[in-house]
C-alpha cells in the first residue's frame, strides 16, 4: 500500500529564515510518482512539483528546491529565505502503477506559517 | 480556459437531505477523482473513474455515490448525508497513466457542512 508522511504537523518561522518540510513515503512500486501541492489560506490546491522515481537528480525553482533521496525514501521541500506569502498547508503526495497510477496518496500536511 | 469546476462551493445542510456536488472538467479528461479533507488527514480518495461508465472506490467511500455518464461530469452523490461528511471536498482531473506531463488538475474545493 501507499503510504505518505508529514511528521510536521505545524511550523514557524521568521521571514527570510529557510524551512525544510519533510516528507517520507512507502511504496512497493518501482515506478511511482512524488508530487508537492500547496494550499493557501484561500484553500485551493496548487500544484507546485512532480518526479518520477527514476529520477533522483535535485531540482530548484527560485527559492523552492526538493531534495528526493530513494534510499531513504524522502522527498523533502527546502524554501529558501521563507516570505510572508510562502504560509500555507504543503502536502506530499504519491502515486504509483500497483494502485492506479493516478490516484494520489497525502500526507497529512504541514501547515507553515512565516511570522513578518 | 482549461479548467475543473465544481458546485456548489459552499453548502449548509441537515442531516439525510439528499444532495449533489458537481464537477465539470473541460479538457478531454478520461480520468476524474473525488477527495475529502479533514484536518489531520489530508485528502483521502472518496471514488475515482477511469473512463465513462467505469467508477472505482477510493479509500473512504461510505456514505457516497458517483456516475460517470459523460466523460466531462463527474457528480458526487450524498443520499443521506451525516454530519461525518462535514468536509471540505475536490474534484480532480487527468490523463490516464504515468506519463511525464500529465498532471492532475484540481477543482476549487466544495466546502459542505452537514447539521
Amino acid at each position: 500500500a501507499q503510504k505518505v508522511t508529514q511528521a510536521q504537523t505545524e511550523i514557524s518561522v521568521v521571514e527570510k529564515e529557510d524551512v525544510t518540510l519533510d516528507c517520507v513515503y512507502e511504496t512497493r512500486d518501482t515506478t511511482y510518482y512524488l508530487f508537492w501541492y500547496k494550499q493557501p489560506p484561500s484553500g485551493e490546491l496548487v500544484f507546485l512539483i512532480r518526479r518520477n522515481s527514476f529520477d533522483e537528480q535535485n531540482e530548484i525553482s527560485g527559492r523552492y528546491s526538493w531534495n528526493f533521496q530513494k534510499s531513504t525514501s524522502s522527498f523533502n521541500f527546502t524554501i529558501t529565505a521563507s516570505q510572508v506569502v510562502d504560509s500555507a498547508v504543503y502536502f506530499c503526495a504519491l502515486s504509483g502503477a500497483l494502485t492506479g497510477a493516478n490516484n494520489l496518496f497525502f500526507g497529512t500536511g504541514t501547515r507553515l506559517t512565516v511570522i513578518p | 480556459e482549461a479548467q475543473v469546476t465544481q458546485n456548489p462551493r459552499y453548502l449548509i445542510t441537515v442531516t439525510g437531505k439528499k444532495l449533489t456536488v458537481t464537477c465539470s472538467q473541460n479538457m478531454n479528461h478520461e480520468y476524474m477523482s473525488w477527495y475529502r479533507q479533514d484536518p489531520g488527514l489530508g485528502l483521502r480518495q472518496i471514488y475515482y473513474s477511469m473512463n465513462v461508465e467505469v467508477t472505482d472506490k477510493g479509500d473512504v467511500p461510505e456514505g457516497y455515490k458517483v456516475s460517470r455518464k459523460e466523460k466531462r461530469n463527474f457528480p458526487l452523490i450524498l443520499e443521506s448525508p451525516s454530519p461525518n461528511q462535514t468536509s471540505l471536498y475536490f474534484c480532480a482531473s487527468s490523463f490516464v497513466g504515468l506519463g511525464p506531463y500529465n498532471e492532475q488538475f484540481f477543482g476549487p474545493g466544495t466546502r459542505l457542512t452537514v447539521l
